[in-house]
């Protein structure tokens, strides 16, 4: 089946550990996006990549760093420097960077105790 | 940058059609009007999405108004399965005109009911 994974679906971490979060596509998509969601909130973009070892901030980046070094695969490390980690982080990607339709994963739920 | 203002909730009977509003007074000429939903802990779902016309596909209709002021999702024949928070989005671009970035409001939480 083609789409995008995410794993763990929960995962939980002591407060000042970092921790990464799995996105996988296998939709042959260029662009990838991480998103993280809080309650009751919409989406906010942490990070973006249009192409492979290229990324750029979004509006919330602070605390996050991610790498692109398979067009497939676009990890994301929540780092301790991330005030209040705790929320659900969604990868979605997209056929081009300028193609608008974006696909998402079915998400982590981050639990930070 | 073009934002939409929908209501919080909404409820429709099962079987009947749902017509979800959404307002983006301030949309420019080449934005288009995105559509999606998200049920509970789960990812967002692509619904559709439009520029002028308006669309259908298999799982809704798009209606645009004619100075794309605001628009309308309808689903035709609502299920329990429909029940999800409904998102209408208008894509940006940024200034160089290569990337476009989803803002994403508060949604309107739909309730199909029995």
């Amino acid at each position: 089946d083609g789409g995008i994974t995410q794993s763990p679906k929960y995962l939980f971490r002591k407060e000042g550990q970092n921790v990464t979060l799995s996105c996988e596509q296998n939709l042959n998509h260029d662009a990838m996006y991480w998103y993280r969601q809080d309650p009751g909130q919409g989406l906010r973009l942490i990070y973006y990549s249009q192409i492979v070892n290229d990324f750029q901030k979004g509006d919330i980046a602070e605390g996050y760093s991610v790498s692109r070094e398979k067009k497939e695969s676009f990890p994301l490390t929540v780092t301790s420097a991330q005030k209040n980690p705790t929320a659900f982080y969604l990868c979605a990607s997209s056929k081009r960077a300028a193609q608008e339709t974006q696909y998402f994963g079915p998400g982590t739920r981050l639990l930070v105790l | 940058d073009a934002k939409t203002t929908q209501p919080p909730s909404m409820d429709c009977a099962e079987g009947r059609a749902a017509n979800l509003p959404c307002n983006h007074s301030t949309i420019s000429g080449n934005e288009y009007v995105y559509w999606y939903r998200q049920i509970h802990s789960q990812g967002p779902q692509y619904i559709i999405h439009g520029l002028k016309n308006n669309e259908t596909n298999e799982m809704a209709s798009l209606i645009i108004t004619e100075d794309r002021k605001s628009s309308t999702l309808i689903l035709p024949h609502a299920t329990l399965r429909d029940t999800a928070v409904y998102y209408c989005i208008v894509r940006v671009a940024n200034n160089a005109g290569n990337n476009r970035k989803l803002i994403w409001g508060l949604g309107t939480s739909l309730a199909v009911n029995p």
